[in-house]
């Protein structure tokens, strides 16, 4: 079965910080995705990658940045908290193919305060 | 470009009473069309999904999905709904375009009434 961590499953920040998401699948999947999760507004793309050192946009990028040195782990990095970045954040991963499904971690609820 | 409806935020229901979940999305190109569930405090979890064939598929928990393509509709139903399926469920469709990228509705909180 496929098994995506998110390193913590509450965060809680101060705003400037810089604040590091870590998540890992131990399926050797290509594919990874960092979501955020707002109620009303469902699940938005913020970071993608299919390959190591390779990354794209998603929907909302502002503010965000990753970094995908292996494949097995993706990290969303905030560069400078700001509270309208408290949410809860997604991770994803899949194989090739636009047929299969993301498999997600738990989600980390962060706070920025 | 792709959009995914939701029309109900919140569906209410009463255990064993059946329930449908609606779904509409548009899209310039033919889609993969998916549900995920969301149980409190978890990630999200591929409910069904629907690829090609039958437009009519199920999960092994008793929900059910059809594909509808001139409505472009992917309504998820179940005749008879327990306790457990209280939870935020998700519909999401992937573009046939060879990237992996779903977008998804903004849920619908299915809460079941004892």
């Amino acid at each position: 079965d496929v098994k995506v961590t998110q390193s913590s499953r509450y965060l809680v920040k101060r705003t400037g910080e810089k604040v590091f998401l870590e998540c890992v699948q131990d399926m050797d999947h290509e594919n990874m995705f960092w979501y955020r999760q707002d109620p009303g507004l469902g699940l938005r793309l913020i970071y993608f990658s299919y390959d190591v050192k390779m990354k794209e946009k998603g929907d909302i990028p502002e503010g965000y940045s990753v970094s995908r040195e292996k494949k097995e782990r993706f990290s969303l990095i905030l560069e400078s908290a700001s509270t309208n970045q408290t949410s809860m954040y997604l991770c994803a991963s899949s194989t090739t193919g636009e047929d299969q499904p993301q498999h997600f971690g738990d989600g980390t609820r962060l706070s920025i305060l | 470009a792709q959009s995914v409806t939701q029309l109900d935020s919140q569906v209410p229901v009463f255990e064993e009473a059946p329930v449908e979940l609606r779904c509409n999305y548009s899209s310039s190109v033919s889609v993969y069309l998916f549900w995920y569930v969301q149980y409190p405090n978890q990630g999200l979890q591929l409910l069904l999904k629907y690829l090609s064939g039958s437009t009519l598929v199920e999960s092994i928990n008793g929900f059910e999905a059809e594909f509808n393509k001139s409505q472009t509709s992917f309504h998820l139903r179940k005749p008879s709904v327990h306790i457990s399926d209280t939870a935020e469920y998700f519909c999401a469709v992937s573009p046939k375009t060879g990237a992996n990228n779903l977008f998804f509705g903004t849920g619908t909180r299915l809460t079941v009434i004892p």
